[in-house]
């Protein structure tokens, strides 16, 4: 079974510049997850879709970040215009079906470097 | 507030040492309960979930954990670690109901040869 692929692995932008991440979820894998890491701490939520509808993006900044995820698959997560405290991993991973419970099947990640 | 506190940050151990690792969160409710491991280079992936049942889990590699609901902990055990074993380790709260999954700030992992 492949596993969720995310690109860029790694990407280095200068502040105020725009970048975007791409994720392919695990085939059947209804519910997907954006999640930010920053260097020393845990991963945060930043936007859930189940299907290609949003479940909950309260703690996306949505000034800047905007994600989405058409025809329940692929899903891309976009910054514009970055700034500095935006450097992190930005995780993608996906659940298996609708529910609330079950782990998580997370990528690789998108290291970003904001400059 | 709700949180997920992993109280060590950073843990070095000799090989066959015996590891615990704490976990506590402050959801009330039902929660389902995971550790997540990261080895350097790789991605995250689930070590071992708690959903029901006997509160006394094993996961993969010889890892197990216990959780204790009046404690409102998961804390994760090995009796004898080893080099590869080097990662970080990140405790995760989901509780049920709710969307996302919460995780704490995670406890790096250092075994010396």
């Amino acid at each position: 079974e492949a596993g969720v692929a995310q690109s860029p692995r790694y990407k280095i932008i200068e502040k105020r510049q725009s970048v975007a991440f791409w994720c392919n979820p695990i085939s059947g894998h209804a519910t997907l997850y954006w999640y930010q890491q920053i260097l020393g701490q845990g991963p945060k939520l930043l936007i859930q879709f189940q299907n290609n509808g949003v479940v909950d993006d309260s703690q996306l900044p949505k000034d800047r970040f905007s994600a989405e995820r058409l025809k329940g698959v692929d899903s891309t997560l976009k910054i514009q215009p970055a700034k500095l405290e935006d450097s992190a991993v930005y995780l993608c991973a996906c659940r298996v079906g609708h529910t609330n419970t079950g782990e998580l099947f997370f990528g690789e990640g998108s290291r970003l470097t904001v400059l | 507030a709700q949180s997920v506190s992993q109280h060590n940050h950073h843990v070095i151990l000799s090989e066959a040492a015996s590891l615990e690792l704490g976990c506590n969160y402050s959801y009330g409710g039902t929660v389902n309960l995971f550790w997540y491991v990261q080895y350097p280079g790789q991605h995250l992936q689930l070590l071992l979930k708690y959903f029901s049942g006997d509160p006394l889990v094993k996961g993969i590699k010889g890892f197990e954990a216990e959780f204790i609901k009046s404690k409102f902990s998961f804390n994760l055990r090995k009796p004898s670690v080893q080099w590869s074993d080097t990662a970080e380790y990140f405790c995760a709260v989901n509780v049920v109901g709710n969307n996302d999954m919460r995780f704490g700030a995670g406890t790096r992992l250092t075994v010396k040869p």
